[in-house]
């Protein structure tokens, strides 16, 4: 079975632009979350889809938004980008119902922003 | 609200010693524990996981972690470490009535020294 795939691993924007990234969940898995880490912070939730529907939010500003789709794909955007924005942004899928444990990682994308 | 706090931010150790990476958790009922690994340039994966019954769990490449209720402790042990463990370790927690919501710890980088 594939894994959870992000793409583009790596970009580089400007400040004040704005960007969208993209996760592929692993076939069957309806709930896909998404994570900020940086060196300070650590790994900082930002939201969870589930059925097309944001089920859980973290403490982001409204830059950052999300949407999933019926496919489970989900995508995320940052507006007006900062410079404190530049991280490696990660999503993680699972089957999304109650008991079900285990998150599995994409190996993430890596945002520049000079 | 839980949290979790992961004592050591780097843990610097000779390859073939021993090692504890900690991790003690706040919480105001039952929780589930993980430790997930992300070696560079990759997304995490989980090493092992405490969801009931016994208190010392075995994960994969030879870890193993001991839930101490008491103590509010879920600290990661290895009897001997090898370069190829080179990494950061995330010490999670969720709540047993909302497993879809999961808090990571600040991680703790793992130095091998030769």
């Amino acid at each position: 079975k594939a894994g959870v795939t992000q793409t583009p691993r790596y970009l580089i924007k400007t400040r004040g632009q704005q960007v969208t990234l993209s996760c592929s969940p692993i076939s069957g898995h309806r709930s896909v979350s998404w994570y900020q880490q940086t060196p300070g912070q650590g790994l900082q939730f930002l939201f969870e889809y589930f059925s097309e529907t944001q089920r859980n939010k973290g403490n982001f500003p409204g830059r950052f938004s999300g949407r999933q789709f019926s496919n489970s794909r989900s995508e995320m955007n940052v507006s007006t980008l900062e410079l404190g924005d530049s991280a490696l942004y990660l999503c993680a899928s699972t089957t999304g119902g109650f008991g079900t444990y285990e998150q599995y990682f994409g190996p993430g994308t890596r945002l520049t922003v000079t | 609200a839980q949290s979790v706090t992961q004592l050591d931010s780097q843990v610097p150790v000779f390859e073939e010693a021993p090692v504890e990476l900690r991790c003690n958790y706040s919480s105001s009922v039952s929780v589930y524990l993980f430790w997930y690994v992300q070696y560079p340039n990759q997304g995490l994966q989980l090493l092992l996981k405490y969801l009931s019954g016994s208190t010392l769990v075995k994960g994969i490449n030879g870890f193993e972690a001991e839930f101490n209720k008491s103590q509010t402790s879920f600290h990661l042990r290895k009897p001997s470490v090898h370069i190829s463990d080179t990494a950061e370790y995330f010490c999670a927690v969720s709540e047993t009535n909302r497993d879809d919501k999961i808090i990571f710890g600040k991680g703790t980088r793992l130095h091998i020294l030769p």
